[in-house]
């Protein structure tokens, strides 16, 4: 069965204080790696996607990088706006269509 | 574009209702999948239609049922409404390969007494 673990479920960071979020993931045959941004109230919306161990991708202060086993978002030097909720998916060879969710990571910056 | 667009935005029903939640993309994908999103549970999926014409289930279908109306919309209907389905639900989208983005919608917070 695949499964997919975010770690932490929630941090709380200074402004300016860098860090990184963890997706663990097991699957067969991953596919792709996506990471979306979720805002109180509203639907997920997608930041980027991995497809194969030492892949990275950036945007802004964001910069998302993959392992064999693993996947980490690393935010530097955050800003109060980057609070959301950070959401990993996998979409594994043998699963067709469907992505398996992690539970998230909720981030707080504080100015 | 509008992208994904879901009616109601919100909805209470009380146990036994039944109602439907309609979904609508405007961005010419083939897939379209419905999710709901509870509080430590993650986003879990319920039905999805891979191309029009097909619908199949996903890991949480019962009490659910789904019709692919077009290409462009995807209907979610609670037959007889149970506490247990208060949920927010979202609709999702994708071109069709395995590795497209999906793409969400606004959501659909549903309260059930």
């Amino acid at each position: 069965e695949d499964q997919v673990t975010q770690s932490p479920e929630a941090l709380r960071l200074q402004e300016g204080e860098s860090s990184s979020l963890n997706c663990s993931y097991t699957v067969s045959g991953l596919r792709g790696l996506f990471w979306y941004r979720q805002d109180p109230g509203k639907g997920p919306e997608f930041l980027f996607t991995l497809y194969s161990a030492g892949e990275e991708k950036e945007k802004e202060r964001l910069k998302a990088t993959l392992t064999k086993k693993e996947s980490f978002l690393h935010i530097t030097a955050p800003k109060p706006e980057d609070s959301a909720t950070y959401l990993c998916a996998v979409q594994a060879g043998n699963a067709g269509n469907m992505l398996t969710f992690g539970g998230g990571t909720r981030l707080m910056v504080k100015p | 574009n509008a992208g994904v667009t879901q009616t109601p935005k919100f909805q209470v029903l009380k146990t036994g209702q039944s109602m439907t939640l309609q979904c609508a993309q405007d961005m010419n994908h083939n897939s379209m999948y419905w999710y709901r999103q509870d509080p430590g549970m993650g986003l879990r999926l319920i039905y999805y239609s891979a191309s029009e014409g097909t619908t199949d289930k996903g890991e949480v279908p019962n009490g659910y049922n789904v019709s692919r109306l077009n290409k462009r919309e995807f209907s979610l209907r609670l037959e007889s409404a149970a506490p247990s389905q208060t949920s927010v639900y979202f609709c999702a989208s994708k071109l069709q390969g395995a590795t497209d983005t999906q793409y969400f919608g606004p959501g659909t917070r549903l309260t059930v007494l």
